[in-house]
């Protein structure tokens, strides 16, 4: 069983640029949602996708995107990078209908934004 | 408002010592709780939940609705514990709300 990945692991940009995240969903699993993690706090959730749809967001301006494809990999992509951004961006699959629902989280990209 | 808080950013016990790490939440309604963990150098992962009642790794947690805690306990802490403790709150969806950790150090 294949865990769940992301890339890149690391990523430096300037305020404004664009940047486009990626992660690889665990064997079997369906759901997948993105967190931001900033320097001494914990994960916020930004959004979930079910199935390619987006299934709950959280308190994230429009700026903050997702996708996810038919074998339920997913990117997360941010426009208009603002110093605010750097944070530690954490994936994590599910599969609903198992026993309460597990996340199993991926390794983090490192966004640095210049 | 949904919120999860950890008082303790940094716990330091020495080995053989008893830890209980604090949790306490705020929810209208019927959360589920869970304990993540994350050791040096690796992601993050589940270390136990409320409903399954079960002990990982000497640990456990009770969930306290009068006081709405979830404190993580273990009588004698040994130097592997040391990692870092994020309490998780979730509303019955995937949708997963953390507290801001709190750091383990076992001392030998």
């Amino acid at each position: 069983e294949t865990g769940v990945t992301q890339s890149p692991t690391h990523l430096i940009k300037t305020r404004g640029q664009q940047v486009t995240l990626r992660c690889s969903s665990q064997s079997g699993h369906n759901t997948v949602s993105w967190y931001q993690q900033a320097l001494g706090q914990g994960p916020q959730f930004i959004f979930q996708y079910y199935r390619e749809e987006e299934n709950g967001r959280g308190n994230f301006p429009p700026r903050f995107s997702g996708l996810q494809f038919p074998n339920y990999s997913s990117e997360l992509n941010v426009n208009a990078l603002e110093l605010d951004d750097s944070a530690l961006y954490l994936c994590a699959s599910s599969r609903p209908g198992t026993a309460y629902n597990e996340q199993f989280f991926g390794p983090g990209t490192r966004l640095t934004v210049l | 408002a949904q919120r999860v808080t950890q008082p303790e950013k940094l716990l330091s016990v020495f080995k053989g010592a008893p830890v209980e790490l604090k949790c306490n939440y705020s929810y209208s309604g019927s959360p589920e709780l869970f304990w993540y963990v994350q050791y040096s150098r690796q992601r993050l992962q589940l270390l136990l939940r409320h409903i399954s009642r079960e002990s990982i790794k000497g640990f456990t947690a009770d969930l306290n609705k009068g006081e709405t805690s979830f404190h993580l306990k273990k009588p004698f802490a040994q130097e592997e514990d040391s990692a870092m403790y994020y309490c998780a709150l979730s509303d019955n969806t995937d949708k997963l709300i953390f507290g801001t950790g709190t750091r383990l150090q076992v001392f030998p």
